[in-house]
């Protein structure tokens, strides 16, 4: 069946510093993809998204590219500041249901 | 504008007891969604309804969870008999036929 593989964290990182989350998907046909961010005590909010192979989805200076060869959408950010701790969820949507990864925990420290 | 709403944010339950759990989509979404978060385990999808057709009960874990949804918008996820491995956030989340789901802040749920 479909499924998300995600980097484990927590991923701790000095403000200013770089960002990837590695996310892998595996799924028949071509799903859209999703990251979603919950900021502590938050919901689950939407980051970005794609919707087909090499489509880049970006939004508050994250970035993530629709790699159908490598069938992986790695998040990243050139500059991390400490608002942006919070859990990162990678999830692909194929028929109507999202189906995630399992979450990954980023610190950024001052 | 009004997002996602769920009720209550926290439960504190004895094993045995039922709980129900309730989520107001956005006005105007026609598809609701339920997911589990456990701890370590991310988000499990739970139930989907889309309009009037019969939900998909693919993801609900046993026959103690149940939802309904009236009128096609609030709905409620019912557990009979918890128990502690139903501790977990439950997300409810809605959506038009666009691919966007917006979620609700969750119902925190601790089965002691």
């Amino acid at each position: 069946g479909d499924s998300v593989t995600q980097m484990e964290g927590p991923v701790t990182l000095s403000e200013e510093a770089f960002l990837t989350i590695n996310c892998t998907y595996t799924a028949t046909g071509y799903p859209s993809l999703f990251w979603y961010v919950q900021y502590p005590g938050e919901g689950l909010q939407l980051l970005l998204k794609a919707t087909k192979a090499d489509d880049k989805g970006s939004n508050k200076g994250f970035e993530a590219t629709y790699r159908k060869e490598t069938t992986s959408f790695h998040l990243e950010k050139g500059s991390v500041q400490v608002s942006d701790s919070a859990v990162y969820f990678c999830a692909l949507r194929h028929t109507d249901k999202l189906i995630f990864g399992t979450g990954t925990r980023l610190q950024v420290f001052p | 504008g009004a997002g996602v709403s769920q009720s209550p944010s926290n439960k504190v339950t004895e094993k045995g007891k039922d709980v129900e759990l309730r989520c107001d989509p956005i006005s105007g979404h026609t598809a609701l969604y339920w997911y589990r978060q456990s701890l370590g385990q991310g988000l499990e999808f739970l139930i989907y309804f889309q309009g009037n057709s019969a939900p998909d009960k693919s993801g609900l874990p046993s026959d103690r969870f149940s939802a309904e949804r009236t009128g096609g918008s609030v709905s409620t996820l019912t557990i009979q008999r918890t128990q502690q491995e139903d501790s977990a956030v439950y997300l409810c989340a809605s959506t038009t036929r666009q691919e966007t789901q917006y979620f609700g802040p969750g119902t925190r749920l601790l089965v002691l």
